[in-house]
């Protein structure tokens, strides 16, 4: 069966700092790879999603950025967090048209 | 008008109570419909998955999608506290593996 892990779970971090989260996939191969963020009382916005090693496409300009070095390996970065950045960040990956969510990292920027 | 519109309730009902969800959506494109169980500081979960018009049932849940509408539901039969959670729904294009989310709507099932 497919897992997909997360972490951190949670994060303080201040302003200026860097970023890196981490998300893998187990089970799989090839897969299509998210990664959303879900600010408190709002929906689910994607970020970025990769289709394949080294390939991304970003949804909407911020000061974040993702990298896919292997096949099950995403990762999201900052090189300089602000305090907007905060929230819960969602990995997912997908087969055909059915998606599957990670456990989340909750980033506090302070 | 937003691309899928979903009440954010929240929703409050008794133990036992047939629960209904709806979302509407504006693009005649969707074709594939999901329904999705987040509960507080996790992960959603898929819960239903539909293609194009029709029910789907499973086990206490009941999926609905109404393409001439642009309507699509969840009904959740003789509800249980465990159920209490948001509830996501999400669509995608023929075509798109991408998702686009309704807000989500909290649903509180008191014992």
């Amino acid at each position: 069966s497919q897992t997909i892990h997360q972490w951190p779970a949670t994060l303080v971090q201040p302003v200026g700092s860097p970023l890196s989260l981490e998300c893998t996939v187990e089970g799989t191969s090839n897969p299509n790879l998210y990664w959303y963020r879900q600010a408190a009382g709002r929906g689910l916005q994607l970020l970025f999603y990769s289709v394949g090693i080294g390939q991304i496409s970003s949804e909407v300009p911020q000061n974040l950025s993702a990298s896919r070095p292997q096949d099950r390996q995403f990762i999201l970065s900052s090189k300089k967090l602000l305090l907007s950045d905060s929230g819960f960040y969602l990995c997912a990956w997908s087969r055909a048209y059915e998606q599957y969510f990670g456990p989340g990292t909750r980033l506090t920027v302070t | 008008q937003k691309e899928v519109e979903q009440d954010p309730g929240p929703l409050s009902v008794p133990e036992g109570a047939i629960v209904s969800l709806n979302c509407t959506y504006s693009n005649s494109a969707f074709q594939y419909f999901m329904w999705y169980r987040q509960y507080s500081r996790k992960g959603p979960e898929l819960l239903m998955y539909t293609y194009s018009s029709g029910n789907k049932e499973d086990g206490r849940f009941t999926a609905q999608v109404d393409k001439s509408s642009k309507y699509i539901s969840l009904f959740i039969r003789d509800s249980q506290p465990s159920d209490s959670a948001t509830y996501l729904c999400a669509m995608s294009q023929g075509g798109s593996e991408k998702l686009v989310f309704g807000k989500g709507t909290k649903l509180t099932v008191n014992p």
